[in-house]
């Protein structure tokens, strides 16, 4: 069964600060990688995926990931992150082998970011 | 991108009364999605379904049913509700199988049963 582990529930950084938010995923199939966004009283919306190709992943608002199928690690960075970036971050997997694969999410990392 | 539409965005419901939570998208995509998101649980897969009448169990079943009649809706259904339903509950929608494609979220309904 699919699972999704991210191990940083709360994350409290100044601005200009770098960002990185763990995400461990369990699967024994070619999988699919996402990260989304949910900012405050607004729906979630995708930030960056991953399905093939470059392992480096660059998103939205300067965010990017990273795959790294060893260690089955789908990791979130930015740089530089701003007071705007204060929101809450979700991993998800889906698997690619079937027509039902689910799409499951991880239980999110809360990050308040302070000017 | 798809626009998904939740009916409500606030719901109060008395324990044991029958409630219905309602979904639909503007484009014609197969693939829909009942979550629940809970502060410390992330996200959790209710029901999704792939086609008209066709569903799928989640990883949280137990306690609500879906209906999918026309390809634009697929409903969430709580038979008898309880307080441990409290809940923000999210409808997504996917053109392709499973996370193919990236999904598209509605803007959730907050439901309070008391």
């Amino acid at each position: 069964a699919q699972s999704v582990s991210q191990h940083n529930h709360h994350v409290i950084l100044s601005e200009a600060a770098s960002l990185e938010l763990g995400c461990n995923y369990s699967y024994g199939g070619t999988v699919n990688l996402f990260w989304y966004v949910q900012y405050p009283g607004q729906h979630l919306q995708l930030l960056l995926k991953y399905f093939s190709g470059d392992p480096l992943v660059k998103g939205i608002k300067g965010f990017e990931a990273e795959f790294i199928k060893s260690k089955f690690s789908f990791n979130l960075r930015k740089p530089s992150v701003q007071w705007s970036d204060t929101a809450e971050y979700f991993c998800a997997v889906s698997g690619v082998l079937y027509n039902t694969d689910k799409l499951i999410f991880g239980t999110g990392t809360r990050l308040q970011v302070f000017p | 991108d798809v626009k998904v539409t939740q009916s409500s965005r606030y719901l109060v419901k008395r324990t044991g009364e029958k409630v219905f939570l309602e979904c639909v998208q503007d484009m014609d995509h197969e693939n829909m999605f009942w979550y629940r998101q809970d502060p410390g649980l992330g996200l959790r897969l209710i029901y999704f379904s792939y086609d008209v009448k066709m569903k799928e169990k989640g990883d949280i079943p137990e306690g609500y049913s879906v209906s999918r009649e026309k390809k634009e809706r697929f409903s969430l259904i709580l038979e008898s509700a309880s307080t441990n339903q409290t809940s923000m509950y999210l409808c997504a929608v996917s053109p392709l199988p499973g996370g193919s494609t990236e999904a598209f979220f509605g803007q959730g309904t907050r439901l309070t049963v008391v």
